[in-house]
């Protein structure tokens, strides 16, 4: 199981603007999973993303696989309220009987009206 | 339908005291994941369900913490022998097939005193 590294682990910006979020590891990932947690609630699954080079979009929120798959990122174009939260990277555990996932501790984002 | 349920969602305890903690899954997910978020560690994987068997239970920090499933249903994790250091929010997740999408419930905070 690697470690998975989220940066920067705060961010607090205004209503509107973009932003970018980083997941990186020293490892190749076989797959990554973005998920998105607001206080009191558990994380909820957004992306999964498994070939290098991959771009996914919802919405606002477009997600890239590097092309090594050593790394991720989550962009979001013209912020909005609704989109604070925890953003958390996650892999899921691999070898004989393994399950479960393995998180980054994830970017706390805060959208200021 | 029914997300994920989880009770108590709060508990606090003394130190030295045994906890239950009860997970009810989606209906007919034959997965079943328990996890640990605190602010220092992050979200932490403890133990996989495949029905009522646990074929990886690699994340149980101590001997002090069991689990089990009845039923391929309900879940109960234990706490024996409380400690401050257990204080955590504790997330229970399940998933319709072992590497599907794990859908997570709102969690028990745990206080330790």
């Amino acid at each position: 199981t690697q470690l998975l590294e989220q940066s920067p682990q705060f961010l607090s910006i205004q209503e509107g603007e973009n932003l970018t979020v980083y997941c990186n590891s020293s490892s190749v990932f076989s797959s990554l999973q973005w998920y998105r947690q607001e206080p009191g609630e558990g994380p909820v699954l957004l992306v999964t993303v498994v070939t290098g080079g991959e771009v996914k979009k919802l919405k606002r929120l477009t997600f890239q696989f590097g092309d090594a798959r050593k790394d991720s990122s989550l962009h979001i174009t013209a912020a909005q309220p609704g989109d604070t939260g925890l953003y958390l990277c996650a892999e899921r555990n691999s070898g004989g009987g393994a399950d479960g996932l393995t998180f980054g501790k994830g970017t706390h984002l805060i959208i200021q009206p | 339908g029914a997300g994920v349920s989880q009770s108590p969602s709060n508990k606090v305890t003394e130190k030295g005291k045994d906890v239950e903690l009860r997970c009810d899954p989606i209906s007919g997910h034959t997965a079943l994941y328990w996890y640990r978020q605190s602010l220092g560690q992050g979200l932490e994987f403890l133990i996989y369900f495949q029905g009522n068997s646990a074929p990886d239970k690699s994340g149980l920090p101590s001997d002090r913490f069991s689990a089990e499933r009845t039923g391929g249903s309900v879940s109960t994790l234990t706490i024996q022998r409380t400690q401050q250091e257990d204080s955590a929010v504790y997330l229970c997740a399940s998933s319709l097939a072992r590497r599907s999408e794990q859908f997570f419930g709102p969690g028990t905070r745990l206080t330790v005193l």
